[in-house]
């Protein structure tokens, strides 16, 4: 069964610390893996994006990781600002289709304190 | 612009009630989805048109039936509306594209039903 599951499912930091999100994913035939910021009363937007030849991805103090292998990835949020207080969903995408099926982590709800 | 936009942005109904949600996107995407969000923030597929055919089609009630007059438009109309159908409905598109499938969401519609 194809399926994302994320860790911790929230998180609370301090401003100016570092964070690490966790993904593990079961789907298969695999395409890709997308972060998404989700802001309270907004929809997601992407925030990185890799494919299986890609193992690193930035964007900004956003660090994604990806090890197709193991079938996990990981984002990394260095120097956390009180706007980064958002969910973070991981999603991937199968190949086995002729769109690609996206499937959706449940997201890790981040909160940075001043 | 607003690349995907859905209206309305909140939406509060009676039980039975029978209403719509109206989604548009200007990005020329050939694929559009609806999925729901429920209340632990959990985002599930619903519904996927590609060029106005109907692609996927999770397990949904009957009383949710999707309609695309044209591949920029894909609205949602729901029938009989239950207490359980309070969530927060966000539409998206995308481009046609293995690789880099991106999901772009509008801003969602919160419907809570009294």
């Amino acid at each position: 069964k194809n399926q994302v599951e994320q860790s911790p499912q929230s998180l609370i930091i301090l401003e100016g610390k570092n964070c690490t999100l966790q993904c593990n994913y079961t789907v298969s035939p695999f395409s890709n893996l997308r972060w998404y910021k989700q802001d309270t009363g907004r929809g997601p937007v992407s925030l990185t994006i890799m494919t299986f030849s890609e193992n690193t991805k930035s964007n900004g103090r956003y660090t994604a990781t990806l090890d197709a292998d193991t079938k996990q990835s990981s984002l990394h949020i260095t120097a956390s600002q009180l706007s980064d207080s958002a969910s973070y969903i991981c999603v991937v995408t199968d190949r086995g289709s002729t769109l690609g099926r996206l499937y959706f982590g449940r997201g890790t709800q981040l909160t940075v304190w001043p | 612009d607003t690349a995907v936009s859905q209206t309305p942005k909140y939406l509060v109904t009676q039980m039975g009630n029978d209403k719509s949600i109206k989604c548009e996107q200007n990005l020329g995407h050939d694929t559009m989805y609806w999925y729901k969000q429920d209340s632990k923030k959990f985002l599930k597929i619903m519904f996927s048109y590609n060029n106005k055919e109907l692609i996927i089609n999770e397990t949904v009630p009957n009383r949710f039936s999707p309609k695309s007059p044209d591949k920029a438009h894909l609205n949602l109309h729901i029938n009989s509306l239950e207490l359980g159908d309070s969530a927060v409905y966000f539409c998206a598109s995308s481009p046609v594209d293995r690789v880099r499938t991106e999901a772009f969401f509008g801003q969602g519609t919160r419907l809570t039903v009294v």
